[in-house]
């Protein structure tokens, strides 16, 4: 089955940008989906398809994906922008959807 | 606006089988390209992936537990059943259905808000 590699933890100042990454073999060749959880909350999805904001979503967030690694950008990270980000890709071999591990972004 | 919401025991035991119902509102599961879900999360852990239905009845199982897992639709209730196993306390975890959309794969654009089952004795 197809794996996704997430960093645990990134941490980021106010103000500053933050870039949670989520590789995986020839990612680039996939599409990659982002989804934003809050403590206590369900997942929220906030980018799909590389690079498609979801309506709500701020335009401080976007995504890039190639080679083994897609990112996801958080400009002017804000306080209430801390939460787990979990990215997805669809394992065309057997037919299913696949996530990472979460990446725990906390705003100092 | 589209709704979802997961109901079922909170605690069983260990071998018991556990049987989850989303509800749904807001879309048919008649419709070309549509989907549910259910995704499970551990506690402090990630998301992982169980079991989709489509409009047309066509289901797809994670490859490591396909062996406990059933899916099923009631069109006419709105509802998505989900049947596990064996149950065993690592199974303990929120369990969340997801409305999909197909678009050459599933995206989740709608989560219910989850249901904490703990596995015990």
């Amino acid at each position: 089955s197809y794996v996704l590699t997430q960093p645990p933890s990134v941490s980021v100042a106010p103000g500053k940008t933050a870039r949670i990454t989520c590789g995986g073999n020839n990612i680039g060749s996939k599409s990659v989906h982002w989804y934003q959880q809050k403590p206590g909350q369900a997942p929220v999805l906030v980018i799909s398809y590389d690079t498609n904001r979801r309506s709500g979503t701020p335009e401080r967030f976007s995504g890039s994906n190639s080679g083994n690694t897609a990112t996801l950008t958080i400009s002017r990270v804000e306080a209430g922008d801390e939460a787990d980000y979990h990215c997805q890709v669809w394992d065309s071999r057997s037919d299913h959807p696949v996530f990472g591990g979460g990446t725990k972004l906390t705003v100092l | 606006q589209i709704t979802l919401k997961e109901s079922g025991p909170t605690l069983v035991k260990p071998t018991q089988t556990l049987t989850l119902t989303c509800t749904f509102s807001g879309f048919s599961l008649t419709t070309f390209g549509v989907g549910v879900g259910w995704i499970r999360q551990p506690p402090g852990k990630a998301l992982e992936w169980l079991a989709l239905i489509y409009w047309d009845d066509d289901k797809r199982y994670s490859p490591s537990l396909k062996n406990r897992l059933t899916i099923t639709k009631d069109t006419s209730k709105n509802h998505v059943i989900l049947t596990m196993t064996n149950m065993d306390p690592v199974d303990t975890a929120t369990y969340f259905c997801a409305h999909g959309i197909l678009a050459g794969q599933v995206t989740f654009g709608s989560w219910g808000q989850g249901t904490l089952v703990t596995v015990s004795s």
